[in-house]
């Protein structure tokens, strides 16, 4: 079946310009989470979703940082006014429910601000 | 603040022998930890979990070890193949972080043939 997708795969953008980053998660699943890897560190947690709704925002690194999610399914990652520190590979995971359910991982985005 | 910790960034092993990744936590409230491997140019992969209820948990090639005392787990893979070389990440969460997994910064295995 399908597994979790996002697009783009890559994204070259300059300073100071709006990206927008999309997940399609499996079908079914309610829980969806978005993590980043920068270069040399472990998967930094950003944000979860529970259906439509984000408990827990603790992990947006500023304000320019929002995500959000429409009928349970697609996310979307906005990065706004985007800075160098911002290059990393964004991943989205999904999972059955937000209890133990092992989660499934996209192949991750690759956004590269210049 | 880093509450999980690989503090190995690679590892080489040679085929059929043993590979063991370590990691360290710093929360004790966390009750669930997860390993997932991660190939170039892919998302993680789960690979094999473990309840802190238990000590040991086995699937096949693959045993993960929880020692709660020292607030550290480790991943046996037995024998080693060269199709497992890849970066292994281990994850914890627990009641208290909501549903937030914290993971390690990674371990890179080499399995030389």
């Amino acid at each position: 079946g399908a597994g979790v997708s996002q697009s783009p795969s890559n994204k070259v953008t300059e300073k100071g310009k709006d990206v927008e980053l999309r997940c399609d998660p499996i079908s079914g699943h309610t829980a969806l989470y978005w993590y980043r890897q920068s270069l040399g560190q472990g998967l930094e947690f950003l944000i979860y979703f529970q259906g439509n709704s984000a408990p827990d925002k603790s992990g947006l690194p500023s304000d320019r940082f929002s995500a959000e999610r429409t009928g349970g399914s697609v996310s979307t990652l906005t990065i706004q006014r985007t800075q160098q520190e911002d290059s990393a590979v964004y991943l989205c995971a999904s999972s059955l429910s937000t209890d133990r359910s092992e989660q499934y991982f996209g192949p991750g985005t690759r956004l590269t601000v210049t | 603040d880093q509450q999980v910790k690989q503090n190995s960034p690679s590892l080489s092993v040679q085929e059929g022998r043993i590979s063991i990744l370590n990691c360290d936590y710093t929360n004790s409230m966390f009750d669930y930890f997860l390993w997932y491997k991660k190939y170039p140019a892919e998302g993680p992969t789960f690979l094999i979990s473990i309840s802190s209820i238990k000590d040991k948990n086995e699937d096949g090639r693959f045993t993960v070890f929880l020692n709660k005392s020292a607030k550290h787990l480790s991943l046996h893979i037995v024998p080693s193949q060269p199709g497992d070389s890849a970066v292994y990440f281990c994850a914890a969460i627990s009641v208290n972080t909501g549903n937030q997994f914290y993971f390690g910064t990674g371990t890179s295995l080499t399995v030389i043939p």
